[in-house]
């Protein structure tokens, strides 16, 4: 596609309850990152797939986050059991090789937990 | 641990004025470093690639500066607009097989008033 894809753009949810957040990257690119951003912060990193392997899920908070990339280009992450403190924005961004470069980013995926 | 400050927090300017966001990182070990801009609820939009290596670049009215050995970076935007108001963030990335993972500060939210 012309630009990363971020379904939903808005999700509420209830405490306790599963949500998948999709990412569709933009077309060729073999990276892709997933960032979480709170209001007034900047992102913080998740993780980062090269293809479809987890390269480096470092950033990923606890068990109840969990991503894939079966067929190395769409991703979903997934957030077991949420809780009030996963609201945030979730981004996704891709980037033509694994090589530091230039990231393109989606528009997000903001995830209220009542 | 790298920690990425920006300074100042906010910042409010008449339009046409020239100004400067700073941004600083506490491990100068880094592989190169970005600007991006933000807008009110959307992603970001990637403004300059410095690379390690690199002292500056330019794009139109926007200039970066990198100062890797003192830990700093500066955005300089010449004659302001109101449409340059958004909040811009500046990121560093570690090394070169950590692709795209980046470690981010919390933003300058700019405003240009006409």
């Amino acid at each position: 596609g012309a630009g990363v894809s971020q379904t939903p753009s808005n999700k509420v949810t209830e405490k306790g309850k599963y949500v998948e957040l999709r990412c569709d990257p933009i077309s060729g690119h073999t990276a892709l990152y997933w960032y979480r951003q709170s209001l007034g912060q900047g992102p913080e990193f998740l993780i980062y797939f090269q293809g479809t392997g987890a390269a480096d899920d470092s950033g990923l908070p606890n068990d109840r986050f969990f991503a894939v990339r079966p067929e190395g280009s769409v991703s979903t992450l997934k957030i077991q059991r949420t809780e009030r403190g996963d609201s945030a924005v979730y981004l996704c961004a891709s980037s033509l090789t694994g090589v530091a470069g230039e990231l393109f980013f989606g528009e997000g995926s903001r995830l209220t937990v009542l | 641990k790298q920690e990425v400050t920006q300074i100042p927090a906010a910042l409010s300017v008449p339009e046409g004025e020239n100004l400067v966001l700073n941004c600083s990182f506490t491990d100068s070990a880094i592989y190169n470093l970005q600007w991006f801009r933000q807008d009110p609820g959307k992603g970001l939009t990637s403004l300059l690639l410095i690379q390690s290596s690199q002292r500056e670049q330019t794009s139109g009215r926007l200039n970066a500066s990198l100062d890797k050995s003192s830990g700093r970076s500066t955005l300089y935007i010449a004659a302001s607009q109101p449409g340059d108001s958004a909040t811009y963030l500046c990121a560093v990335g570690g090394a070169y097989n950590q692709g795209g993972k980046l470690i981010f500060g919390q933003g300058t939210e700019l405003s240009v008033k006409p």
